[in-house]
């Protein structure tokens, strides 16, 4: 059972727009959202994370949107650059507490950013 | 810098071998580490949830006899893969849960079995 669903498998922007990857979750006990970044070969990368009192977050180019009633979330990457073409896996957790617990991963987006 | 390792990055062992592969978090205490497996072109599949000073809690469908996990110290956790076969072969990946709210996960690594 997908807890956190991108439906979305891949997605190609050129260089300098918005790339907008989306999550959608349907267990309402998430309450901690986390943004990675994946090459090949290598362990994911931490982004950027949003807990479930906020509806906004953002750190440089990226920014975490939350819509809770939707359970729905997005990352925006503006400008996007050719260096972010990754994989990216959107993560819940219902451990926010002050040590996360499991995360349930979604299947990830592959963005392409293309001068 | 990463705050997570792993070792081997790379191993190749032979059918009916066993491998073990350890994670490290680098600069803070991990009572709780986590190992996942990634097949190609798929999501990050939670094995089991690695526990300082007790046993490990398995996904279902995750044989724990064959995937043998110890949390021996607050920083260490090892995940031993015993009698591997072809099918085993894998990208394995730890993550470890720092105060505050982040999880660090380490690059990762990829066992072939022949």
């Amino acid at each position: 059972d997908q807890q956190v669903k991108q439906n979305s498998p891949s997605l190609s922007v050129q260089e300098g727009r918005i790339s907008i990857l989306n999550c959608d979750y349907t267990n309402s006990m998430f309450d901690y959202f986390l943004w990675y970044k994946k090459y090949p070969a290598e362990g994911p990368t931490f982004l950027i994370s949003i807990s479930s009192i906020k509806d906004k977050n953002e750190d440089g180019r990226f920014t975490v949107f939350l819509n809770k009633s939707a359970k729905h979330l997005s990352l925006h990457i503006v400008p996007s650059q050719p260096g972010d073409s990754a994989v990216y896996f959107c993560a819940a957790s219902k451990d926010r507490g002050s040590t996360l617990g499991r995360l349930y991963f979604g299947r990830g987006t592959q963005l392409t950013v293309w001068p | 810098g990463a705050v997570v390792s792993q070792h081997p990055s790379r191993v190749i062992c032979k059918s009916g071998t066993s491998v073990k592969i350890e994670c490290r978090s680098l600069d803070f205490q991990a009572t709780t580490m986590f190992w996942y497996r990634q097949f190609p072109k798929q999501s990050l599949m939670l094995m089991a949830t690695s526990n300082e000073g007790s046993k490990a809690t398995y996904e279902q469908g995750v044989e724990k006899d064959k995937f043998l996990i110890n949390h021996a110290s607050l920083t260490l956790s090892t995940l031993t893969v015993t009698s591997a076969h072809p099918e085993d072969s894998s990208f394995y990946i730890c993550s470890a849960g720092r105060a505050g709210g982040t999880m660090y996960f380490g690059p990762g690594t990829r066992l072939t079995v022949t």
